[in-house]
């Protein structure tokens, strides 16, 4: 099993659509999750942290299912400007100490159409 | 303040020269991540610095690649003897304290390096 897996892509949906991004991930003892956006041929930057109680940031919403270590994040009324790569990322976790050690999805490709 | 800043943003090599990329943290960052994204895959790490230490750097090649931090200057990744399969995107990333820390702990990333080795 891969250590994060994403939904392969690509979406192409209308603008105002709302979308849905899945990815699991393997190693239980993570701690942190988060959602990062990568545009063609740029760095990625963070979207938002996945929190356990689940979160929302205007459009944006995540939720974490620990027990199925899943992440999901649902963007409602697209925008053309939402047109990226969503990368799925995890920390290292586990007593090792590799809390930095980031453990990236390929991403998922999201192409919104006017 | 200017974010994380990389160089060259894009260098090509031929097969068995020498690559050299430099990024210079943020300001007040004293933590370097280096990340490596091949065509089609997702970032994975190299290697983690502090300044003039080197913390873990597992998921560098044991073979032609070194990292370091000084005291003075940007971190280098170094990639001797260069060969095909090394062309990639190589991304920095720095932060405050060790990632993801206290707080929202975000990683800032650098535009990157891209290798072409011919």
């Amino acid at each position: 099993r891969k250590e994060v897996e994403q939904d392969p892509g690509p979406f192409n949906v209308p603008e105002g659509a709302t979308v849905a991004f899945n990815c699991t991930y393997s190693n239980s003892a993570s701690q942190s999750f988060f959602w990062y956006r990568q545009d063609c041929r740029k760095e990625p930057k963070l979207l938002m942290s996945v929190y356990s109680s689940g979160n929302e940031d205007g459009r944006f919403t995540a939720q974490l299912n620990r027990a199925s270590q899943y992440i999901s994040l649902l963007i409602r009324d697209s925008k053309l400007s939402d047109s990226a790569t969503y990368l799925c990322v995890v920390n290292g976790g586990g007593s090792g100490g590799s809390n930095y050690k980031l453990t990236f999805g390929k991403g998922t490709l999201l192409t919104v159409n006017p | 303040n200017a974010g994380v800043m990389q160089n060259p943003r894009h260098l090509v090599r031929r097969r068995g020269q020498e690559a050299r990329l430099r990024c210079s943290p943020m300001k007040g960052h004293s933590h370097v991540y280096w990340y490596r994204q091949l065509p089609e895959e997702g970032l994975k790490f190299m290697v983690y610095l502090q300044k003039e230490n080197i913390i873990d750097e597992s998921g560098m090649p044991k073979e032609r690649f070194s990292a370091e931090f000084p005291k003075e200057g940007p971190s280098i990744l170094r990639i001797q003897q260069v060969v095909r399969g090394d062309s990639a995107a190589y991304f920095c990333a720095s932060s405050p304290q060790e990632f993801p820390g206290g707080g929202a702990g975000e990683l800032f990333f650098g535009e990157g390096s891209r290798l072409t080795v011919l």
